[in-house]
């Protein structure tokens, strides 16, 4: 049974990078038609789409976020990460790492539990 | 881009059936068939409700169901139950190969 589990540092500082890595287990991060994406939720807030990326290394990111938003791909390890640049406060968030149908137009079919991360000095 | 627009709530009582619009614009919801549901209890991830306008993942209730109907998506809870109450949350793939989510609606059982 496909699992995601998200990693990474609870805490980041302000104007730092915040940097997450979901890990996949039970199955490959290499099958066709899946991209693999990242979405976040501030405390008390809605769901906001940061981006997706295929095994090849394709990747589509929110244009709100484009200019900090790096998504990587490690098929050796089945994972893939997540980096945001100068971070403040607007990014206190729970982050999710979840599986995407359809060739990445579709929904999120599989999620991992999340991870908090809160920016803070 | 724009959120997707819902009901801040919608409230009904055991039994019951209620109804949750998802209004965007010809551009996601009105130009694709890639419009999705998602369930979230506090403290939980989202969990895939309804996906391609109107199809259940397998496990499922079939008391959920999905449809649309020009620029707006609606999302119907029949024989409303009181595992029901939680947020709901539609998404979209859109013309600019992004993806967005609605603003997310509050259900509550009465």
């Amino acid at each position: 049974q496909l699992q995601l589990q998200e990693s990474g540092p609870g805490l980041v500082k302000p104007s730092e990078t915040l940097s997450l890595t979901c890990t996949v287990s039970g199955g490959s991060i290499s099958s066709s038609s899946y991209y693999w994406g990242w979405i976040r939720q501030p405390p008390g807030k809605g769901l906001e789409w940061i981006g997706s990326i295929y095994y090849s290394g394709s990747t589509y990111y929110n244009p709100s976020l484009k200019s900090r938003v790096t998504i990587s791909v490690d098929t050796s390890k089945n994972q893939f990460s997540l980096k945001l640049s100068s971070v403040t406060s607007a990014d206190t968030a729970m982050y999710y790492c979840a599986r995407q149908r359809s060739a990445g137009k579709g929904a999120f079919d599989l999620w991992g539990q999340g991870t908090m991360v809160t920016v803070s000095s | 881009q724009s959120a997707l627009t819902q009901p801040a709530s919608v409230s009904g009582s055991p039994g019951q059936s209620i109804t949750i619009s998802c209004t965007g614009t010809s551009s996601d919801v009105g130009g694709y068939n890639y419009v999705a549901w998602y369930q979230q209890y506090p403290g939980k991830a989202p969990k895939l409700m309804i996906y391609d306008v109107s199809k259940r993942p397998s496990g499922v209730s079939n008391r959920f169901s999905g449809s649309k109907s020009g620029n707006t998506a609606s999302l119907t809870i029949s024989g409303l139950q009181a595992e029901d109450e939680a947020d709901y949350y539609c998404s979209s793939y859109t013309s600019s190969s992004t993806y967005v989510f609605g603003t997310g609606t509050k259900v509550t059982v009465l």
